[in-house]
């Protein structure tokens, strides 16, 4: 059974660097797991916000920014601002047969 | 600017079965895998299903392997998802969402709540 793992929490000052991880629980994260992230406030479907590792979906603020760290995918928020407190999705594709696999998600607080 | 519907969603008896509905508008539909994602309450994203875009051989998680069944209608730019068997576990907001370049989910539905209840 693939799990995938994410920091349950996270908190960040107002203006302040972030970078929430993406890994697993055997192996490493690559670019051949297509890993996207996910961003969702309470009440609301969720938005994209990077996908393919790095590529950052039409609209996303620049402070959003996605890579490959060691084994793990990152996403990073460079200059946190209040309305980034949400929750944070990331999911790899796995590949064998059809199959994606969520992280149980990073709560971010901003304050 | 692409947009899903979904709708269907209501209270269902354990063992019950329910049948949602994902309407597309505003992009080829027939061009595009979909697929199917839900979210219990209080807890995370999880993947459901996947459907190609001219149908083909369909995915399931483990967790709904055997009970839910996807499919799509492309004359009808719509998308579907049979729940039977119904357990309590299944009690979540179910999402349907464009597969799109890359692999990525984009764009979501805003959800029909699925509640299994005696």
């Amino acid at each position: 059974q693939t799990v995938v793992t994410q920091e349950p929490s996270f908190s960040v000052s107002p203006g302040g660097t972030v970078t929430l991880t993406c890994g697993l629980s055997s192996g490493s994260v690559s670019t051949t797991y297509y890993p996207s992230w996910y961003q969702q406030t309470p009440g609301q479907a969720p938005r994209t916000l990077i996908y393919s590792t790095d590529i950052r979906s039409s609209g996303v603020p620049d402070r959003f920014s996605g890579s490959i760290l060691g084994n793990k995918a990152a996403l990073t928020i460079t200059g946190a601002q209040a309305d980034d407190e949400s929750d944070y999705y990331c999911v790899l594709y796995m590949g064998s047969g059809i199959n994606w696999v969520f992280g149980g998600g990073t709560k971010l607080t901003v304050l | 600017e692409a947009q899903l519907v979904e709708s269907g969603g209501g209270l269902v008896q354990p063992g019950g079965s329910l049948r949602l509905s994902c309407a597309a508008s505003r992009f080829s539909f027939s061009s595009y895998e979909m697929t199917w994602l839900r979210q219990a309450p209080g807890k995370g994203l999880e993947w459901v299903s996947y459907i190609g875009n001219s149908g083909g051989t369909p995915y399931y998680a483990d967790s709904v392997k055997g009970r839910f069944t996807i499919s799509r209608d492309n004359a009808k730019n719509s998308l579907y998802l049979q729940m039977n068997s119904l357990r309590a576990e299944d009690t979540a907001v179910y999402y349907c969402a464009r597969v799109s370049s890359s692999l990525r989910f984009d764009p979501w539905g805003q959800g029909t709540q699925v509640t299994v209840s005696s």
